[in-house]
């Protein structure tokens, strides 16, 4: 029962034009959503989060938008750069988290060509 | 300094074994956590551990047991050993039980079972 689903294993973009890496998700519980990057062989690493109660939030060459109605999130970077290559997870949680922790996509390969 | 250590990085062991990986973070958090990325990808997560309270993922089974000797570390105790425990553990670390909250993740450990 895949609740945040990433349905782009992997995704190949040029140097310096923008990536857009796609999320759903199916619990209408879920009203916090994070980005995570991740290399090989390290840990993920958080990249932006998103609040329910908002539609959009930037962070440098980052923004996430956020689509309730949709169940529906992106990320996007501009421009793209080679440092950008690594497996993007979407992840969710619920107010309070806790016990539920975090529910992770199981990620988007992306690959930023020069 | 790494924020969330996790020893070892690799570890190979036979079926039957009982092995640990320890975990320990020095950002003073209150919650400490331990994922499992499968052989899918995806990363799910097994328990959180916050001011002595163990939440554990009922999917989880009782051959695996968390031990937080204070609050700084987490280790991952598995008894019996089995082939479908092969896997990467990621400890993490947040402030706060809520997910709101960033979580910073260890390197991984590798686990094998053969």
């Amino acid at each position: 029962d895949q609740q945040v689903k990433q349905n782009s294993p992997s995704l190949s973009v040029q140097e310096g034009r923008i990536s857009i890496l796609n999320c759903d998700y199916t619990n209408s519980m879920f009203d916090y959503f994070l980005w995570y990057k991740k290399y090989p062989a390290e840990g993920p690493t958080f990249l932006i989060s998103i609040s329910s109660i908002k539609d959009k939030n930037e962070d440098g060459r980052f923004t996430v938008f956020l689509n309730k109605s949709a169940k529906h999130l992106s990320l996007h970077i501009v421009p793209s750069q080679p440092g950008d290559s690594a497996v993007y997870f979407c992840a969710a949680s619920r107010s309070g988290g806790g016990a539920d922790g975090l529910t992770f996509g199981k990620g988007t390969h992306l690959i930023i060509q020069p | 300094d790494t924020a969330v250590s996790q020893t070892p990085k690799y570890l190979v062991t036979q079926m039957g074994n009982d092995k640990s990986i320890k975990c320990e973070q020095n950002l003073g958090h209150d919650t400490m956590y331990w994922y499992k990325q499968d052989s899918k990808k995806f990363l799910k997560i097994m328990f959180s551990y916050n001011n002595k309270e163990l939440i554990i993922n009922e999917t989880v089974p009782n051959r695996f047991s968390p031990k937080s000797p204070d609050k700084a570390h987490l280790n991952l105790h598995i008894n019996s050993l089995e082939l479908g425990d092969s896997a990467v553990y990621f400890c993490a670390s947040s402030q706060g039980r809520g997910s709101n909250y960033g979580y910073t993740f260890g390197s991984g450990t590798r686990l094998t079972v053969v």
